[in-house]
């Protein structure tokens, strides 16, 4: 099983609402990914935990905020958005984060429309 | 220098056409190489690991020369359904003991009956 789910698939939020992002995995993998995708451009890392530790942070603003509960589940919470922060929202994963052969398997998305 | 560069395409190919896709990185510190494809509003998917050695899948090839920093998809007797956006993907360290990936900005590949 090479599956990454997403939850919700298509998200509409205003500027003052608080959101969340779901991904789950269970490929027993330790290292999970949040990137952020603009239309016609490739994806842009924005988070990676390791062993449900925060490793990579590339200079996310904080309105958005990463956890991750275990290390099956990530989280993205969503706070005060502006509208330029529509994208598509992937979540990925793969067997260990320290390993750099191992391959990323991306989620399906979620959808943010930010009014 | 962009870390990873591609074809900008787009490419239109007939059914049966045989298509090469050229990618480069700039940094000799990268460890490992990938081809993913994304099909319209879906999400990537690998299509193959690079090895150095070359490595071949059916009908698609992928090439790697570490010297040059040049990195090759081959797709041999493409199909309606190879069309897709095609991403070289390279990773890199990234601080302490973590990887990044680094994607290019893709060619889009369309396939015509």
């Amino acid at each position: 099983d090479t599956e990454v789910t997403q939850t919700p698939k298509h998200l509409v939020m205003g500027m003052t609402n608080k959101k969340s992002l779901k991904c789950e995995q269970h490929m027993g993998h330790r290292a999970m990914y949040w990137y952020k995708q603009k239309a016609k451009k490739p994806p842009e890392l924005m988070f990676v935990y390791s062993y449900e530790k925060l490793s990579i942070n590339e200079s996310v603003p904080s309105r958005f905020s990463p956890e991750c509960p275990n290390s099956s589940l990530l989280n993205l919470h969503l706070h005060a958005l502006q509208p330029e922060d529509s994208a598509l929202y992937l979540c990925a994963s793969s067997q260990d984060g320290t390993i750099s052969y191992n391959e990323q398997f991306f989620g399906p998305g979620t959808r943010l429309t930010v009014l | 220098r962009k870390e990873v560069e591609q074809d900008p395409g787009p490419f239109n190919v007939p059914e049966g056409a045989t298509v090469a896709f050229n990618c480069t990185y700039s940094n000799s510190a990268s460890q490992s190489f990938f081809w993913y494809r994304q099909d319209c509003r879906k999400e990537p998917k690998l299509l193959m690991s690079v090895y150095s050695s070359g490595n071949e899948d059916g009908r698609f090839t992928a090439q790697l020369n570490r010297a040059s920093q040049y990195i090759s998809l081959l797709i041999r007797d493409s199909k309606l359904s190879d069309s897709a956006t095609y991403l070289c993907v390279v990773r890199l360290p990234s601080g302490g003991s973590n990887y990044k990936l680094t994607f290019g900005k893709g060619t889009l590949l369309t396939v015509n009956p």
